[in-house]
């Protein structure tokens, strides 16, 4: 069966330091890969989207890596601060569908 | 420009009732889709529509139902309310048609509490 995993325990790390959230999957070929954020209560926002034939995307101080091959996708945060303290979610989209597979999610802690 | 708007942000049903949720999405854009958020199941995706046709759907049972109008704001309802169904519901908007590579923007979601 297809599945989307994240990891489940909250990722705690110091503010400054650079944080890497992975995301597994089984039984997909994605097209697309997109990572969001989602603090409590509010809705998730879409932080990057990397194509299947790219293997690194980079936006201000996250970094997205996609490796088909492992079947992983990297989310990293450099010199983190409090406030990127949240959830983070990844999700996939395969070319035939038009919806979105997420992830249950990583909540990343940061502290000063 | 507005973001993605959805009422209500809050409410409170009885077993065996039927709720209806609205979502506006963003101006210009033409689908939009639904999606379930629970602690034990996560994000699922509920249905999507564009120009008022449904593109595709999740595995929801039929009590779960949507429609869209020719001015891209949609609505769901789901009919004799059980206590699963206690969850936040979040509508998202793009562009075109599903996610294909466009930016999706979420709406900050209706909490459905069923008692």
């Amino acid at each position: 069966s297809q599945k989307i995993e994240q990891n489940s325990e909250a990722l705690n790390i110091q503010e400054g330091k650079t944080a890497t959230l992975t995301c597994n999957y089984t039984n997909y070929s994605p097209a697309y890969l997109q990572w969001y954020r989602q603090d409590p209560g509010r809705g998730p926002v879409f932080l990057l989207l990397i194509r299947e034939n790219e293997k690194e995307k980079r936006k201000e101080r996250l970094k997205v890596t996609f490796d088909t091959t492992l079947k992983q996708s990297l989310f990293h945060i450099t010199a983190s601060q409090p406030a990127d303290s949240a959830t983070y979610l990844c999700a996939l989209e395969t070319g035939t569908a038009s919806k979105l597979t997420f992830g249950t999610g990583t909540r990343l802690q940061v502290t000063l | 420009k507005a973001g993605v708007t959805q009422t209500p942000r809050y409410l409170i049903k009885t077993r065996g009732q039927q709720v209806t949720l609205s979502c506006s999405p963003i101006s210009g854009h033409r689908s939009v889709s639904w999606y379930q958020q629970t602690p034990g199941q996560g994000l699922q995706f509920l249905f999507e529509y564009f120009s008022e046709t449904q593109r595709n759907k999740g595995n929801f049972p039929g009590r779960f139902s949507g429609r869209q109008f020719s001015n891209s704001r949609s609505e769901m309802n789901v009919s004799t309310l059980e206590l699963g169904d206690s969850a936040l519901y979040l509508c998202a908007s793009s562009l075109g048609t599903g996610a294909s590579g466009n930016t999706i923007y979420f709406g900050e979601g209706s909490w459905l509490t069923v008692v």
